[in-house]
């Protein structure tokens, strides 16, 4: 099967650097996206990893492993807006995107 | 950027009635159109995609006789959810893909769906 796993909930103190992990195991592999979703809104794009490497983007981020199906999203200097859930969602071989069921961060001050 | 629009934001209705959600890509040609639905605190599910000018592909488990799907131009999907029940009730949320490239999906605002 597909799947893709990352952890439920992170906590976090405003001003900090944090990592969020997400693994996956998928049927080919064109490509892995971040998104950030705000409660009660739509999922907004934050980073695309094709590439094994370090995407960066202001104060995101964004490292991909294919041989090791792992990604992770870097946050720094964290700001109260940042408080979210951020998706990981993998494109398979048919193009189909997986999602995973999303990491909430809560950002403490 | 791309901008994907979703009409209503927010619709009530009666238990056994139908209702009509339109996704439009506003400033691209989306050549395939996502349908999600999402629960409380649950991740995206996909309902179905659908390509312009031919039938929506649905999701294991998803009714494509209660969830209709048309994708009538290059610019406008609309999900029309037949004989709604009070289960139905959810935030649902399309996304376009435009004909340059496969990867990034554009996401509408979302649909909060109430069924009384």
């Amino acid at each position: 099967g597909q799947n893709i796993d990352q952890p439920t909930e992170m906590t976090a103190t405003e001003g900090a650097i944090v990592q969020i992990n997400c693994t996956y195991q998928t049927s080919g592999f064109n490509g892995l996206f971040w998104y950030q979703q705000h409660a009660g809104e739509a999922p907004t794009f934050l980073s695309y990893n094709v590439l094994d490497g370090l995407e960066e983007k202001g104060r995101f981020s964004s490292f991909l492993s294919r041989s090791k199906g792992y990604s992770y999203l870097l946050l720094k200097e964290l700001q109260m807006k940042d408080s979210a859930s951020y998706l990981c969602a993998v494109s398979n071989s048919n193009y189909q995107l997986i999602w995973g069921a999303g990491t909430k961060l809560i950002i403490k001050p | 950027g791309a901008v994907v629009s979703q009409h209503p934001s927010r619709v009530i209705c009666k238990s056994g009635t139908s209702v009509k959600i339109e996704c439009r890509s506003l400033d691209f040609q989306a050549t395939t159109m996502f349908w999600y639905r999402q629960f409380p605190k649950q991740s995206l599910m996909l309902m179905a995609t659908s390509n312009e000018g031919s039938k929506a592909t649905y999701e294991q488990g998803v009714e494509k006789d209660k969830f209709l799907i048309n994708h009538a131009s290059l610019t406008l999907s609309t999900l029309t959810v037949t004989s709604a029940h009070p289960e139905d009730s959810s935030f649902y949320i399309c996304s376009a893909r435009g004909q340059e490239g496969f990867y990034e999906q554009y996401f509408g605002p979302g649909t909060r769906l109430t069924v009384t």
